[in-house]
């Protein structure tokens, strides 16, 4: 069964630490993993994918690492500021016959001043 | 502002109800989803069409009628809801419906807010 699980499930720091938040996935076979970032009250937005050939991608505060061996993914935040505060999610993508993505619980990020 | 808009934010409905969810996007794509969010679960898939056609019906009710007019719009029409049906329903697009391998990033409204009484 496909399935995607994320940790941790909400996640309080202060505002300019970093923070890691972890997703690990069952989806065979695989075909690409996005991040997404959901600001309270708002529809999801992506922040990255990562394809079965790349470990590591950046954007702004934000990197994304892919481990395709064990299944795993992290997305780091650095300098964490107030308006990261707000859901990630992980969703994967069934390399299959159609549009099968696979969403993750979500971390819910609350940084604080 | 992603380019796709959801009508209305927010809605409030009692059981015997008839009231529609309305979503269009203003992006040129092909495909249109409805996803329901619920406190503490993982988005669910409800429907998928691509080019105005229902490729998916994942299980849903038949108190959840989808409509699709053309690539643009979609609607969620819903009658004698239950409470248990109260979540964040998100419509979303993408520019299509791939088969095989598929990177689609989906860009989503701001959701409707549903509160069932």
């Amino acid at each position: 069964k496909n399935q995607v699980e994320q940790s941790p499930q909400s996640l309080i720091i202060l505002e300019g630490k970093n923070c890691t938040l972890q997703c690990n996935y069952t989806v065979s076979p695989f075909s690409n993993l996005r991040w997404y970032k959901q600001d309270t009250g708002r529809g999801p937005v992506s922040l990255t994918i990562m394809t079965f050939s790349e470990n590591t991608k950046s954007n702004g505060r934000y990197t994304a690492t892919l481990d395709a061996d064990t299944k795993q993914s992290s997305l780091h935040i650095t300098a964490s500021q107030l308006s990261d505060s707000a859901s990630y999610i992980c969703v994967v993508t069934n390399n299959n016959a159609g549009n099968m993505l696979t969403f993750g619980g979500g971390t819910r990020l609350m940084v604080k001043p | 502002e992603t380019g796709v808009t959801q009508t209305p934010r927010h809605l409030v409905m009692g059981m015997t109800n008839k009231k529609s969810l309305k979503c269009e996007q203003h992006l040129g794509h092909n495909a249109m989803y409805w996803y329901k969010q619920s406190a503490k679960k993982p988005l669910e898939l409800m429907f998928v069409y691509n080019f105005k056609e229902q490729t998916e019906n994942n299980s849903v009710p038949s108190r959840f009628s989808p409509e699709c007019p053309n690539s643009s719009h979609l609607f969620l029409h819903l009658h004698t809801l239950q409470p248990e049906d109260s979540a964040l329903y998100l419509c979303a697009s993408s520019q299509e419906v791939a088969q095989g391998l598929n990177t689609g990033e989906l860009f989503f409204g701001e959701g409707s807010r549903l509160t069932v009484l």
